[in-house]
């Protein structure tokens, strides 16, 4: 049962447009989101998060949107750079339990110059 | 540079074998967390351990185990290897219930 999804396994937007990634979840307990955006051969670094008392998080050119009724986030960038070509994870965990992260699938970024 | 670290970057053993991986958290995290990331899925949480105990465990099979010692290092030990357990092994921490940060990840190939 796959609870966090990301539907586009990948992504492609020209440098300087806005770059659109979709995450759903189908449980209700989740209750803080984060995203992880992952370069070949390292770990996933933190991008963003978000807990579900906002709907949106802003950091830089990153904002995340959260719409809790549709059980559905966003991350947006804007703008684009190539350097941001990445896979970049969504993952979701009950703000109360704090331990392990759900993950969706991830979705390849690539952004051309 | 994320302050978690990873020992070994690579390890290729034979099917049967038992390998140990190892983990150093950020100064100042109490919670350690194992990941798994196989090819043909995303990353499995595995297990959490908090200021030496255990404290969640998720799809870890029964020939793997973990521990943290009293320095906060964890290692993560695998036994009776398979072909199926190649994957790449990620390693996270956290001051306690917040933002998880990697390390840069083992990669395990079992041969």
């Amino acid at each position: 049962d796959q609870q966090v999804k990301q539907n586009s396994p990948s992504l492609s937007v020209q440098e300087g447009r806005i770059s659109i990634l979709n995450c759903d979840y189908t449980n209700s307990m989740f209750d803080y989101f984060l995203w992880y955006k992952k370069y070949p051969a390292e770990g996933p670094t933190f991008l963003i998060s978000i807990s579900s008392i906002k709907d949106k998080n802003e950091d830089g050119r990153f904002t995340v949107f959260l719409n809790k009724s549709a059980k559905h986030l966003s991350l947006h960038i804007v703008p684009s750079q190539p350097g941001d070509s990445a896979v970049y994870f969504c993952a979701a965990t009950p703000e109360t339990s704090g331990s392990r992260l759900t993950f969706g699938e991830g979705t390849q970024l690539t952004v051309n110059p | 540079d994320s302050g978690v670290t990873q020992t070994p970057k690579h390890l290729i053993t034979a099917t049967g074998q038992r390998v140990t991986l190892r983990c150093s958290p950020r100064s100042g995290d109490l919670s350690v967390y194992w990941y798994q990331q196989s090819l043909d899925q995303g990353l499995q949480f595995l297990i959490q351990y908090y200021n030496g105990e255990e404290r969640a465990k998720g799809n870890i099979l029964e020939r793997f185990s973990a521990q943290q010692f009293p320095d906060l290092h964890s290692e993560l030990n695998l036994s009776s290897l398979e072909l199926g357990d190649s994957a790449l092994y990620f390693c996270a921490s956290s001051i306690s219930t917040d933002t998880q940060y990697f390390g840069p990840g083992t990669r395990l190939t079992v041969l």
